[in-house]
């Protein structure tokens, strides 16, 4: 079973759309959580942490569920330069601090 | 934030040359440093984990005589790809972390093995 998994989309999206992506990991000992961004060929950009109360940046709001350990990342009123892929990620202390990516949500908003 | 260079950030070579990646953090000190290779249309995966002064753990299924790691300093680790064959091209990238759990990428080496 893999350490982390994420819908690979693609989601296409019109402007101005809502879009929620999804995660799960299978690591219950897992204590940190973050979204990261990749734009084409271009290394990941953390985009947020989610914390358990869960947590909001703007258009963009995090949540974490340990009971079912799953992550959300929710894009209110999507702009064209939302268009990427956002990756899941988990960091578990247990495991040497290591970082487990999902395969990535491909998000494309259009005009 | 962080910074963390690496260099190259683009290589061409031809089958059987060695290529050597370096990964610096600019403006910390990094005990642990990782190294990912992402192929086309799919997501990074964790080749190597490089910890300062001892040596590397490589992931299940990576070959540790053919990416040689050595995390020379806190600032430093390099991935050296020995005798480098076709299906080894690919994005390497490297990320420094920082202990409060957070990770900073490097802007990845793209490496085209002919």
């Amino acid at each position: 079973r893999k350490e982390v998994e994420q819908d690979p989309g693609p989601f296409n999206v019109p402007e101005g759309a809502t879009v929620a992506f999804n995660c799960t990991y299978s690591n219950s000992a897992s204590q940190s959580f973050f979204w990261y961004r990749q734009d084409c060929r271009k290394e990941p950009k953390l985009l947020m942490s989610v914390y358990s109360s869960g947590n909001e940046d703007g258009r963009f709001t995090a949540q974490l569920n340990r009971a079912s350990q799953y992550i959300s990342l929710l894009i209110r009123d999507s702009k064209l330069s939302d268009s990427a892929t956002y990756l899941c990620v988990v960091n578990s202390p247990n495991t040497g601090n290591q970082f487990y990516f999902g395969t990535g949500t491909s998000l494309t908003v259009i005009p | 934030g962080a910074v963390v260079s690496q260099h190259p950030s683009r290589v061409i070579c031809k089958s059987g040359t060695s290529v050597k990646i370096e990964c610096r953090s600019l403006d910390f000190q990094a005990t642990t440093m990782f190294w990912y290779r992402q192929f086309p249309k799919q997501s990074l995966m964790l080749m190597a984990t490089s910890n300062e002064g001892s040596k590397a753990t490589y992931e299940q299924g990576v070959e540790k005589d053919k990416f040689l790691i050595n995390h020379a300093s806190l600032t430093l680790s390099t991935l050296t790809v020995a005798s480098a064959h076709p299906e080894d091209s690919s994005f390497y990238i490297c990320s420094a972390f920082r202990p409060t759990y957070e990770q900073y990428f490097g802007p990845g080496t793209r490496l085209t093995v002919t």
